[in-house]
């Protein structure tokens, strides 16, 4: 079974710039997540949709990032304009469900922004 | 809000030695569940064990065990028998069964010692 794909997998930008990341889940999982992982921190939230619809993006900072799951199976991140304070590495996962449900993680993408 | 605390930051073990890793949470819920998530060097984030907060059986997969202690909101994870290749992060996380964000600690950071 292949993973959750993710690209790129390395980004370095200019602050104010715009950036947008890719995530394609594990085929038949309907959850997907989006994680900031700051260095030496935990990944935090950022958004979750269940299918093509958004079930928490409580933690996402709306006037600069913004997501989308256009037919409920891949999803793309972006930024704009960034932030120094935005380097980190962006993970997505799936699961087949919520709750209980495994997170499967992909590889990240981590963001340099100078 | 939910608050999950990692208080060792860096733990080192001799190869086929035993190590306990801590983790304490906080919450007014009674119905939860608990990972424990490893991520190796550059490389994605696995589950390593889950526990469901009515079960009173601590999870056991193989040389993983956890302690999970209920009323003092403690849930360690035990590694027997450590191989050079459980070097990683280990990240212990909650989620609400009936919510969605999954929170993380803030990690530790294992290290095997031939």
């Amino acid at each position: 079974e292949a993973g959750v794909a993710q690209s790129p997998r390395y980004k370095i930008i200019e602050k104010r710039q715009s950036v947008a990341f890719w995530c394609n889940p594990i085929s038949g999982h309907a959850t997907l997540y989006w994680y900031q992982q700051i260095l030496g921190q935990g990944p935090k939230l950022l958004i979750q949709f269940q299918n093509n619809g958004v079930v928490d993006d409580s933690q996402l900072p709306k006037d600069r990032f913004s997501a989308e799951r256009l037919k409920g199976v891949d999803s793309t991140l972006k930024i704009q304009p960034a932030k120094l304070e935005d380097s980190a590495v962006y993970l997505c996962a799936s699961s087949f469900g919520q709750g209980v449900y495994e997170q499967y993680f992909g590889p990240g993408t981590r963001l340099t922004v100078t | 809000a939910q608050t999950v605390t990692q208080s060792q930051p860096e733990m080192s073990v001799q190869e086929a030695e035993t190590v306990t890793l801590s983790c304490t949470y906080d919450t007014s819920e009674s119905d939860y569940y608990l990972f424990w998530y490893k991520q190796p060097p550059s490389r994605q984030m696995i589950l390593v064990i889950r526990q469901e907060a009515y079960k009173q059986q601590n999870a056991t997969e193989n040389r993983f065990s956890v302690n999970f202690q209920k009323a003092a909101k403690s849930f360690s994870l035990k590694i027997s028998d450590s191989q050079l290749g459980d070097a990683a992060m280990y990240f212990c996380a909650y989620r609400s069964a009936g919510g969605n964000d999954m929170r993380f600690g803030a990690g530790t950071r294992l290290t095997v010692k031939p």
